[in-house]
C-alpha cells in the first residue's frame, strides 16, 4: 500500500529561522512521484515542486529547497530565512504511474512563523 | 485560461437533500479528481477519472457518485447529505505524460450539511 507520513502537525517558528518539514513514504513501485503543495489561510493549493523517483538530485529555488533521499523515503522540505508569508499549511504528496495516476497526501504540516 | 472552475464556492444543506459540484477544466486534461479536505486533514480521493466516459472509486467513495460526459467537465453528486459529508471539496486536473505531473487545483466548494 502507498502511504505518505508527515509526522509534525505543527511547527511555529520566529520569522528568520530556518525550518525543515519531514516527509516518509511508502510505494513498492518504482516509479512514482513526489510533490509538495502549499496551502495558505486563503484556502487554496499551490504547487511548489515536483520530483520523479529516478532524480534524486536536490533542488534549491530561493528559500526554498527539497532533500530527496530514495534510501530512507524521504522527501524533505526546508525553508531558509522564513518569513511570516510562509505560514500556511504544506502537503507532500506522491503519485503513481499505474491507477489512474492518483495522488496520495500527507495529513499536512501547518507552519506559524511569528513576525 | 480559467484553468479548474468550481461552483458553487459555499454552499449550506440540510440532511438528506441532494446537490452537485461543479468541475469544468479548459486545458483539454484527461485525468480529472475529486477530493475532499476535512478539518485539520490532508486530501482524501473521493473519485478519479482518466478520460471521458471512465470513472473509478478513490478512497472515500461512499455517498457520492460521478459522471465524466466530456472531458472538460467532471460533475461530483451528493444523493442523500449527511453531517459527515461537510467538508472542502476540491477538483483537479492534470495531463499526465507531459512531464508536467503537477496537480491544477479548483478553488474548493465549501460545504456544510445540518
Amino acid at each position: 500500500a502507498q502511504k505518505v507520513t508527515q509526522a509534525q502537525t505543527e511547527i511555529s517558528v520566529v520569522e528568520k529561522e530556518d525550518v525543515t518539514l519531514d516527509c516518509v513514504y511508502e510505494t513498492r513501485d518504482t516509479t512514482y512521484y513526489l510533490f509538495w503543495y502549499k496551502q495558505p489561510p486563503s484556502g487554496e493549493l499551490v504547487f511548489l515542486i515536483r520530483r520523479n523517483s529516478f532524480d534524486e538530485q536536490n533542488e534549491i529555488s530561493g528559500r526554498y529547497s527539497w532533500n530527496f533521499q530514495k534510501s530512507t523515503s524521504s522527501f524533505n522540505f526546508t525553508i531558509t530565512a522564513s518569513q511570516v508569508v510562509d505560514s500556511a499549511v504544506y502537503f507532500c504528496a506522491l503519485s503513481l504511474n499505474t491507477g489512474g495516476f492518483k495522488t496520495i497526501f500527507g495529513a499536512g504540516t501547518r507552519l506559524f512563523v511569528k513576525a | 485560461n480559467a484553468g479548474v472552475t468550481q461552483t458553487p464556492k459555499f454552499r449550506i444543506l440540510k440532511i438528506g437533500q441532494s446537490m452537485t459540484l461543479q468541475c469544468t477544466q479548459d486545458m483539454n486534461h484527461n485525468y480529472m479528481y475529486w477530493y475532499r479536505q476535512d478539518p485539520g486533514m490532508g486530501l482524501k480521493l473521493i473519485y478519479y477519472s482518466v478520460g471521458a466516459g471512465i470513472t473509478d472509486k478513490g478512497e472515500v467513495p461512499n455517498g457520492y457518485n460521478v459522471s465524466r460526459s466530456t472531458t472538460e467537465d467532471f460533475p461530483l453528486r451528493l444523493e442523500l447529505a449527511a453531517p459527515s459529508q461537510t467538508s472542502v471539496y476540491f477538483c483537479a486536473s492534470r495531463n499526465f505524460g507531459t512531464g508536467d505531473e503537477k496537480l491544477f487545483f479548483g478553488s474548493g466548494t465549501q460545504l456544510s450539511v445540518l
